[in-house]
């Protein structure tokens, strides 16, 4: 079964630095997401993605964050300055299209540790 | 989209039926209900989504009323390994792929030997 592939598994970071984490979608999938989950809490909405932009975003996904699907494969997500409340596991997911019955798909996550 | 209600936890023993039921009141004509299951420290797994009636895959029976304010989601003879949490979601899925998916926070199913 296609899977959607996230590196690393594990990073920690110190607080102020940047962090890159990546995903490799299902090479079919055309819609392309970053959720997060701190330790506890619910899956939030962070951003989503095609045809090469943003599709939409929520208030979590400010000016610290970016993402970029830089060579047709690869779709990072990039925090420019962490904070120690960026500390969570991050997932990727994609999907292939818009018919009901096409699911998303997620990978196993990275959790990002902001020291 | 459609504000959904689950218990907040489960408990059952390897080889029973668990039968998990979502409310969704306010469910617009084009919403789907689909249920994803989430491990720890996995990411959400879709398990299957429907519209009205039955649905049954090799996992799962999603069962929808006919005036789709609710669903149940139907596990036979759990086991150990089905114990995570199961989310309940609702929504316009057939747009233009943009809808964000709107995680509550799910049942917490737990299952004894």
């Amino acid at each position: 079964e296609p899977e959607v592939t996230q590196t690393p598994s594990h990073q920690v970071t110190q607080m102020g630095q940047e962090v890159i984490l990546r995903c490799v979608p299902i090479s079919n999938h055309l819609y392309f997401y970053w959720y997060r989950q701190i330790l506890g809490q619910k899956v939030e909405f962070l951003v989503s993605f095609y045809n090469n932009e943003i599709s939409e975003k929520s208030e979590i996904f400010d000016d610290q964050f970016s993402v970029e699907r830089p060579d047709g494969s690869n779709f990072t997500l990039k925090i420019r300055s962490t904070k120690l409340e960026d500390s969570a596991m991050y997932f990727c997911a994609s999907r292939k299209g818009t018919v009901a019955n096409y699911g998303y798909t997620f990978g196993s996550g990275t959790r990002l540790t902001v020291v | 989209l459609a504000k959904t209600t689950q218990p907040i936890s489960m408990d059952s023993y390897e080889g029973q039926e668990v039968n998990i039921t979502c409310s969704h009141n306010n469910i617009a004509t084009n919403d789907y209900i689909t249920w994803y299951q989430q491990f720890p420290s996995q990411g959400p797994r879709f398990i299957i989504q429907g519209y009205k009636t039955k649905v049954t895959n090799e996992v799962a029976s999603l069962f929808i009323p006919a005036d789709r304010k609710s669903s149940t989601l139907s596990l036979p003879r759990v086991s150990l390994s089905d114990t995570a949490v199961y989310y309940c979601l609702v929504g316009d899925y057939m747009d233009t792929g943009r809808r964000a998916l709107t995680f509550g926070s799910g049942t917490r199913l737990q299952v004894q030997p």
